[in-house]
């Protein structure tokens, strides 16, 4: 079993990049597919990236995934930033005891 | 384009049974595997479990002894059961269609969620 950690919250001005990252704590982040969903205040979640790099249609090509193995994490990055990107995000892998295993989250805010 | 939206009581009494249906429009039921997951009051979110369309289920280990999940294909609707509620089952419920592969499992497409509040 191993647990994804997530800073709380981040904030960064409009216009600029931001990096959010998720870190697994024990097997290597390569081993397994990471996801980021976007959770605005008051809505359900939306899938943002997939398999690591990949982004759903209709996702702008703001939003950017990664991975790193020398630091075992995986990370968000949002350049351009908009008032609208303003929401909590969740990473979340696969493990084999149990199949879904989600992020704390962390609270972007855009000031 | 896959919809789902869930349905069942807002409120369930301490010791009781938690019952929610998610009703798929849009696509067939055995385009992903269906996953319940919850989110308490400020807090993230949990995975419950998933069933495919041929009854196949995987369920979160901290909660097995307490869920069942469903399927009803001539309806395309999936059910969650969750027995013995008590107060820290209250949160949103969200249906969601995942997709599946040898050692990955993510969401693809999710309902709105509704609340549920254990409370007598």
């Amino acid at each position: 079993n191993f647990m994804l950690t997530q800073p709380h919250s981040v904030s960064e001005s409009p216009g600029k990049t931001v990096t959010i990252s998720c870190t697994r704590s024990s097997g290597s982040i390569a081993s397994n597919y990471v996801q980021w969903y976007q959770q605005r205040p008051g809505s359900a979640p939306t899938t943002v990236i997939y398999e690591d790099n990949q982004r759903p249609s209709g996702v702008p090509d703001r939003f950017s995934g990664s991975i790193d193995s020398s630091s075992n994490s995986a990370s968000l990055t949002i350049s351009g930033l908009k008032t609208e990107d303003e929401a909590d995000y969740y990473c979340q892998s696969y493990d084999s005891s149990n199949p879904v295993v989600f992020g704390g989250g962390t609270k972007l805010t855009v000031l | 384009q896959v919809q789902l939206q869930e349905s069942g009581p807002g409120l369930v009494k301490p010791s009781e049974t938690l019952s929610l249906t998610c009703t798929v429009s849009g696509g067939s039921i055995s385009s992903y595997y269906w996953s319940w997951i919850r989110q308490p009051p400020g807090k993230g979110l949990e995975w419950i479990g998933y069933i495919y369309y041929s009854g196949s289920t995987n369920y979160n280990p901290s909660l097995k002894s307490r869920v069942t999940i469903s399927v009803d294909t001539s309806k395309n609707q999936f059910s969650l059961k969750l027995s013995s509620v008590t107060a820290a089952d209250t949160a949103v419920y969200y249906c969601a269609g995942g997709i599946v592969g040898g050692d990955y499992y993510y969401m693809d497409v999710w309902g709105k969620g509704t609340t549920v509040t254990v409370s007598s």
